[in-house]
């Protein structure tokens, strides 16, 4: 099945560094979402955007939805260690949540204390 | 937010043998729910769409006899993985979403199946 290209695939900072990651596709989607997945867990909903263009926070995680409709980015401020995860990104064709995701290749991040 | 629960968190059988696994929308009706696959260190795919009552729709390369879908109820999805083998290994996980809004899928906790 298809996947969102996800860069980069792991990062590796230190405490109170600022990340950036991002997600490109071939195609346009209509809703990009952020994820962040624990060993072992599902993932957790971060944030969502359902418009080109848009820039919406979640305390320190800001994401953007790109003009094209054909990337996102997240950044994270000021990491902490419990921000060490598994990122994906996904894309959905409309805004309607019956609608299927396609998820990225992921981004492992690790925080060094 | 949403609740959805899966259930065994985690299952080890013997190769053939077959194994369900349920879904559950805790605390709302959920249309549609889906299945995901994800082996270790990579992404989670698609397997599956279950709409309540009605049959799923799989996607391509995913064996519709082999893994069995139910959703008998608008809180409820099953998958059974029939005749499993030590491929089938891996970490299932649905989510599901609200009918017809612009609200986002909520993600259950995931199923370890291990097939030995």
């Amino acid at each position: 099945g298809q996947q969102l290209n996800q860069s980069p695939q792991s990062m590796f900072i230190q405490e109170g560094e600022d990340v950036s990651m991002n997600c490109t596709s071939s195609s346009i989607f209509n809703t990009w979402l952020w994820y962040k997945q624990d060993p072992g867990e599902g993932p957790v909903l971060l944030i969502a955007l359902y418009k080109a263009g848009e820039l919406t926070s979640n305390g320190r995680l800001t994401a953007q939805f790109g003009i094209t409709r054909k990337d996102s980015f997240l950044n994270i401020s000021a990491s902490i260690p419990s921000d060490v995860g598994i990122y994906f990104c996904a894309g959905q064709p409309s805004k309607s949540s019956g609608d299927k995701l396609t998820f990225g290749t992921g981004t492992r991040l690790a925080v060094r204390p | 937010g949403a609740v959805v629960s899966q259930h065994p968190s985690w299952v080890i059988c013997k190769s053939g043998t077959s194994v369900k696994i349920e879904c559950r929308s805790l605390d709302f009706q959920a249309t549609t729910m889906f299945w995901y696959r994800q082996f270790p260190k990579q992404s989670l795919m698609l397997m599956a769409t279950s709409n309540e009552g009605s049959k799923a729709t799989y996607e391509q390369g995913v064996e519709k006899d082999k893994f069995l879908i139910n959703h008998a109820s608008l809180t409820l999805s099953t998958l059974t993985v029939t005749s499993a083998h030590p491929e089938d290994s891996s970490f299932y996980i649905c989510s599901a979403s609200f009918a017809g809004g612009t609200d986002t899928q909520y993600f259950g906790p995931g199923t370890r199946l291990t097939v030995l």
